[in-house]
């Protein structure tokens, strides 16, 4: 699976766009990048995934570039209650199932 | 709310001694991962379940040991308990054979081990 590699913290304020960036230098053909969000002692939760280009939901956007070697997680107008730890992953579940592969994930820090 | 539900959630041991944690899957999964994440770290995939097989594993040795049931539902085992297994131990469900991309996988709060 690929290694990710992504900015340890961030710091933001209410009200304004985050954008986390993320590389994937080593990506595959069939890898999909996939973004969770983890508040402290709870498990992850599923934010978005995308394959290319762009991809919206109602609570992020996912921007990914033609090469695929990075994408950039979009948070608009976050709020405190945005303030936790991001992951990006890349794989497929070619094979059955899923076995996510964490890096130490983003740290964000919503202030007021 | 995930629908996935972890037992305990806490629990406290001592060197030596063996743990059994539980795991109920959301409703219509047929995969069950478990991780482990020490403080401050990300998740660390441990190993994987799907219809009752183990379907790939982490670098954890055997004595990490796992079962999944005909309901779905899972254990993960852990003899001759050590220091460092202290952690958060989550599961995960998932829907596998979807073929392309990961699909969504559904966690539970997690367990939080103690090994004194």
């Amino acid at each position: 699976l690929a290694k990710t590699t992504q900015p340890i913290s961030m710091d933001s304020y209410e009200g304004q766009e985050v954008n986390i960036t993320c590389s994937h230098n080593n990506i595959a053909t069939n890898d999909y990048i996939t973004w969770y969000q983890q508040f402290p002692s709870q498990g992850p939760r599923f934010i978005i995934q995308g394959y290319k280009t762009k991809v919206t939901n109602e609570v992020a956007s996912l921007f990914i570039p033609a090469d695929r070697k990075s994408s950039t997680l979009s948070l608009p107008r976050v709020s405190l209650s945005d303030t936790a730890v991001y992951y990006c992953l890349v794989g497929d579940s070619l094979g059955g199932g899923n076995k996510l592969v964490f890096g130490a994930g983003t740290i964000l820090r919503v202030k007021s | 709310e995930t629908g996935v539900t972890q037992s305990p959630t806490h629990l406290i041991k001592t060197r030596g001694q063996q743990v059994t944690l539980r795991c109920s899957s959301q409703s219509g999964h047929n995969t069950v991962s478990w991780y482990q994440q020490a403080l401050g770290q990300g998740p660390q995939f441990i190993f994987q379940y799907y219809r009752e097989e183990e379907n790939g594993r982490g670098n954890f040795p055997p004595r990490f040991s796992g079962l999944q049931f005909p309901n779905y539902s899972s254990e993960l085992n852990v003899n001759a308990l050590e220091l460092d297994d202290s952690a958060l131990y989550l599961c995960a469900s998932s829907l596998a054979g979807q073929g392309r991309g990961m699909t969504e996988a559904f966690f539970g709060q997690g367990t939080r081990l103690t090994v004194v």
